[in-house]
């Protein structure tokens, strides 16, 4: 089956320390991955996307995820949260074998305290 | 460019009555998506769209649910009746093509009553 799993639900850290959000994936085929965020009353927006080039993506806003094939993982990090930082993230995953058809995690909120 | 265009953004129904939601997509997209994202899950895609044909509809609860995208522009999503399960947001997306980059409409936030 393929799937995606968030590990956390909730993240919280303090305002200029690092943020890790983990995700792993299951998947018989090669997969593209993702993160979108999700500001509150806003539309999902793409933080960046692994599509089998090089294994560290860097996104928007100073965000970057590793692409490790041999502990299924997609991790997102950035070295240094900001306020604005603070809203649910989410992890997502599709194949080639399936039309582009996006599969979600269930989602990390991250707080940001100052 | 505009981005997606979805309304109404919030609405609000008894159960067993009709809703109807509509999307415009970002002009050029052939491919438009309905996902359906419940409290505190992510989103979970409904039925995708190639033109004004249908590529995935495995999902789509077909007793009450429907949709189309007639003149492979615009497209409706209708739930009769609502259950109160069908309290989420509504999410519409679109792509230039299959595999795509996806944008997001804002949503519709549907309360069943």
């Amino acid at each position: 089956a393929q799937s995606v799993t968030q590990l956390d639900s909730h993240v919280s850290v303090s305002e200029g320390t690092p943020v890790l959000l983990r995700c792993n994936y299951s998947s018989s085929y090669s997969p593209s991955l993702f993160w979108y965020v999700q500001h509150p009353n806003k539309g999902l927006q793409l933080l960046l996307k692994y599509t089998s080039a090089a294994t560290l993506v860097k996104g928007i806003n100073g965000f970057e995820a590793e692409f490790k094939k041999s502990e299924t993982s997609f991790h997102l990090t950035k070295p240094s949260a900001h306020m604005s930082d603070a809203a649910e993230y989410f992890c997502v995953v599709t194949f080639s074998s399936n039309t582009g058809k996006l599969i979600f995690g269930q989602g990390t909120t991250l707080q940001v305290k100052p | 460019e505009a981005g997606v265009a979805q309304s109404p953004r919030y609405k609000i129904i008894e159960k067993r009555q009709s809703v109807a939601f509509w999307c415009n997509p970002i002009s050029g997209h052939a491919t438009l998506y309905w996902y359906q994202q419940i409290l505190g899950q992510g989103p979970k895609l409904l039925i995708q769209f190639q033109n004004n044909g249908v590529v995935d509809d495995s999902q789509l609860p077909k007793d009450r649910f429907s949709a189309e995208r007639l003149k492979g522009v615009d497209s409706t999503l209708k739930i009769q009746p609502a259950k109160l399960e069908d309290s989420a947001v509504y999410l519409c997306a679109s792509s230039r093509d299959l595999y795509n980059e996806q944008f997001f409409g804002p949503g519709t936030r549907l309360t069943v009553l």
